[in-house]
């Protein structure tokens, strides 16, 4: 099993481009989540999901959308970068239980000049 | 508002000490504590979790310490290795479907020969 896999793993964007982080994962697992990392500040939650077709807003969603039409993907799309999305994203998935183990990608590195 | 509050922000111990980091909830409907590893470069990984009906958890050199009544608990390292230097995250959820994750700000620990 690959796990949870993330590409790109750097990306340098200019203010108001847009662009899609992708996530796949293939441990069949029903609940996949997106947060963003940064200094200080812990790993902060920005979407999730808790199956196809079902997405919900995490703690810092403005500025991003989400989609997950398979149980595989769940892709984060930033509609106009802003310098304060400049961060590390991780993409995590696990079962639908709150108390199963929740695994993580190995991170987008995303700078926004 | 942090829900999570993890202390200290950055800890230096030489090798074969007992590193301890801290964590204090608010939320008292959260009722799995986990802990997560991260090396630079590296997505977070599960290292240990505990559940509110134990005060204990032991799995090798690493131990967490619950304390229901003061919505506290604590990761503690025996003999510490150069090898555990990472950063490690403390979080907090309930049980449930759609339950996330919570973390805390982050413990930067750097084991020292």
């Amino acid at each position: 099993n690959a796990g949870v896999t993330q590409t790109p793993k750097f990306q340098v964007l200019k203010t108001g481009q847009s662009m899609t982080l992708q996530c796949a994962q293939d441990m069949n697992h029903e609940y996949m989540s997106w947060y963003r990392q940064d200094p200080g500040m812990g790993l902060r939650l920005i979407h999730y999901s808790v199956g196809a077709g079902i997405t919900d807003q995490g703690e810092v969603p403005n500025g991003y959308n989400v989609s997950r039409s398979t149980t595989e993907d769940f892709p984060l799309r930033l509609l106009s970068a802003a310098p304060s999305q400049t961060s590390v994203y991780f993409c995590a998935s696990r079962r639908q239980g709150a108390g199963d183990e929740q695994f993580f990608g190995p991170g987008t590195r995303l700078t926004v000049l | 508002q942090q829900q999570v509050k993890q202390s200290p922000q950055s800890l230096i111990v030489q090798k074969g000490g007992i590193p301890i980091i801290n964590c204090a909830y608010e939320n008292t409907a959260f009722d799995y504590f986990p802990w997560y590893q991260q090396f630079p470069g590296k997505g977070p990984a599960l290292l240990i979790a505990i559940r509110p009906d134990v005060s204990e958890k032991k799995e090798g050199r690493f131990t967490i310490s619950f304390n229901k009544s003061a919505k506290q608990f604590s990761l503690h390292i025996m003999d510490s290795q150069p090898g555990d230097s990472a950063t490690y995250f403390c979080a907090a959820s309930s049980t449930g479907t759609a339950s996330k994750l919570t973390f805390g700000t982050g413990t930067r620990l750097q084991v020292t020969l």
